[in-house]
Parts: C-alpha cells; sequence; structure tokens
C-alpha cells in the first residue's frame, strides 16, 4: 500500500520556524515528483512547492520563495519543507502528496499535519 | 498565473442525480487538468487526470471532458458517498494552480 505520512506541524508565533516531514513507504520515492499542498481553514488546496525526483529542480508559489524550502532524502523516502518567518496566513492543514514520474498530479496524499501561527 | 474558476460553488442533487462540474482557465491548458475529490475531514483523492482518465480505483460513473479553457467533470449517478467538495487542478504551466471548489451535496 502506498502511504505518505506527515509530521512536525504544531502551533508556533509569528516570525518563528518550523519544519514539516513527510514518510513515503509502499512505493519508489526516488522515482516520482513530490509536493506540499496547502489548506486554510474552510478554504480551498493551495500548491506550495514541487521537487523533482533528484531534487535538481525546485518550484515554489512565488507568495512562498524565499521563506520555505523543499527538500527531500531519497535514502529515507522523506520529503521536507522548511517554513521560516511564519505568519498568521501560513495557518493551515499541510499535505504531503505524490505526483508522478513524469507530471505532477497528485495521488496519493497524506493525512496532512496542521500548522497554527498565532501569538 | 492560470487562474481556474468553478462553477457552480454548491450543487445539491438527490441520489441517482447526475452533476455537471464546471472548470473555466484563464487560458489554455491544453489537456492538462485533474479533478480532485474531497470528503469532509479527509484529504483529496485523485478522481481524473489528463481531462478524462480516471485514477486508479475510481467509479466508472465519473466521468472528465473538455479542452482548451473549458472542461467539465460529470458523475452519472449520485450515491450518497459523493458529498463532497471537487476541485480542478492544471499542470500546464507553473505555478500549478487550483480551483476554489465545487460542494457537491447529497439531498
Amino acid at each position: 500500500e502506498v502511504r505518505l505520512v506527515e509530521s512536525g506541524g504544531g502551533l508556533v508565533q509569528p516570525g518563528e520556524s518550523l519544519r514539516l516531514s513527510c514518510e513515503g513507504s509502499g512505493f519508489t520515492f526516488s522515482s516520482y515528483w513530490m509536493a506540499w499542498v496547502r489548506q486554510a481553514p474552510g478554504k480551498g488546496l493551495v500548491w506550495v512547492a514541487s521537487i523533482k525526483q533528484d531534487g535538481s529542480d525546485k518550484y515554489y508559489l512565488d507568495s512562498m520563495k524565499g521563506r520555505f524550502t523543499i527538500s527531500r532524502d531519497n535514502a529515507k523516502s522523506s520529503l521536507f519543507l522548511q517554513m521560516n518567518s511564519l505568519t498568521a496566513d501560513d495557518t493551515a492543514v499541510y499535505y504531503c502528496a505524490r505526483g508522478s514520474p513524469k507530471t505532477n498530479w497528485f495521488d496519493p496524499w497524506g493525512q496532512g499535519t496542521l500548522v497554527t501561527v498565532s501569538s | 498565473e492560470i487562474v481556474l474558476t468553478q462553477s457552480p460553488a454548491t450543487l445539491s442533487l438527490s441520489p441517482g442525480g447526475r452533476a455537471t462540474l464546471s472548470c473555466r482557465a484563464s487560458q489554455s491548458v491544453i489537456t492538462y487538468l485533474a479533478w480532485y475529490q474531497q470528503r469532509p475531514g479527509q484529504a483529496p483523492r485523485l478522481l481524473i487526470y489528463d481531462t478524462s482518465n480516471r485514477a486508479t480505483g475510481i467509479p466508472a460513473r465519473f466521468s472528465g471532458s473538455g479542452s482548451g479553457t473549458d472542461f467539465t467533470l460529470t458523475i452519472s449517478s449520485l450515491e450518497p458517498e459523493d458529498s463532497a467538495v471537487y476541485y480542478c487542478q492544471q499542470r500546464s504551466n507553473w505555478p500549478l494552480t487550483f480551483g476554489g471548489g465545487t460542494k457537491v451535496e447529497i439531498k
């Protein structure tokens, strides 16, 4: 069974940093694009960032460039999102999602990890 | 950035009914469009990719069509478990973008 499990969410104060992790299992992690997608409470889905199989290409939503960094460790089947200078607008459930070997359709998704930015 | 506009915002239908959901792109995405279902309290699930291809395990009552800027997701015979929010997504250009969603209610 293909599985993605996120961790690392929690309550942080504005201006602080947080690092999210996602561990994949049941598939050859190094063969797939991977991505982060977030969803603010009661709102829609927003793509955050994607990373190519070997980490050589990374793409970000413009509003997150410079603050968020996506990375991966294929030896550990793990995806990461380093988030700096967090604001209340970053409060959301963050989903890890698998792309495909050649495209960026997301299947499957993890269960999500909640990040709350509040003083 | 390609903006995806979904309509209607909410659809309220009876079991066995037919749902037609629309997704319009601000510029051509060719056929690089997908549909996702998100049930309450759950993560999204891929239904359709590349406009009309059903993902693994998706029932045949879900179908997609369209090209360029206008796309449709059709649910041919609604089941109670189809109650969810449906999102379209394009992969034609970076940044990847999602539509705002259509909520389908089964009354």
